[in-house]
């Protein structure tokens, strides 16, 4: 019963090329993010959906196009991808509360762009 | 300079010792701590949230905050070897997860 998952979760790809990476969660929480962590384990925020709206987009080139079909998806599409887009992505859900707001991360993709 | 600070380690102890890891922070609008832990070619799990300054304990974990000194710790107690991962500091200023920022995480390594 896995409730955050990424496909694929290894991409090789040449330079100039583009690629999607898609998540889902079957936790029925409201959000959803895409983070990029480098090789020095430093991991950034890259955009949050809310029921399928965008909420918050991070400095990302605009190479990076993420898409919601629905509130359980978000896809992420990479055009011309570069050298620098080498990294983990991670996906992540959370549900807004009251309270403490907990993200639960997919187990990321690995890209590496050569 | 970044707004949180971590040391990357790697860290290394004997199967038994007490563990401690630091974050400090320049943001002070920080309310919302949080320590991740990410084992190899995994995504990190929350695995402490702590609200402003105190103390918060959970079996062999603790976690600390010290906002006067935007100062985060995590002390585990009898480290054992599956407690070797990554371990990651993240605050935000609400409780909403959507402005979180994470530390660059201190890799730990416990010897048996």
């Amino acid at each position: 019963d896995t409730a955050v998952s990424q496909t694929p979760k290894y991409l090789v790809t040449q330079m100039g090329n583009d690629k999607s990476i898609k998540c889902e969660q079957n936790l029925g929480h409201d959000t959803m993010y895409w983070y990029k962590q480098d090789s020095k384990k430093f991991l950034k925020i890259m955009f949050s959906y809310n029921n399928k709206e965008l909420i918050i987009n991070e400095t990302v080139p605009n190479r990076f196009s993420p898409k919601s079909p629905d509130k359980a998806h978000l896809n992420l599409h990479i055009n011309s991808l570069e050298l620098g887009d080498s990294a983990v992505y991670f996906c992540a859900s959370s549900q807004p509360s009251g309270g403490s707001e907990t993200q639960y991360f997919g187990p990321g993709t690995r890209l590496l762009v050569l | 300079q970044k707004e949180v600070e971590q040391d990357p380690g790697p860290l290394s102890v004997p199967e038994g010792a007490i563990v401690s890891l630091n974050c400090t922070y320049s943001n002070s609008a920080f309310q919302y701590f949080m320590w991740y832990r990410q084992y190899s070619r995994k995504g990190p799990e929350l695995l402490m949230y702590t609200y402003s300054s105190g103390n918060k304990e959970d079996g062999r974990f603790t976690a600390q905050v010290d906002k006067s000194s935007k100062y985060i710790s995590l002390f585990i107690r009898d480290s054992q070897p599956s407690d070797s991962a990554t371990y990651l500091c993240a605050m935000t200023r609400d409780s909403s997860a959507s402005k979180i920022i994470f530390g660059s995480g201190t890799r730990l390594s416990i010897r048996p």
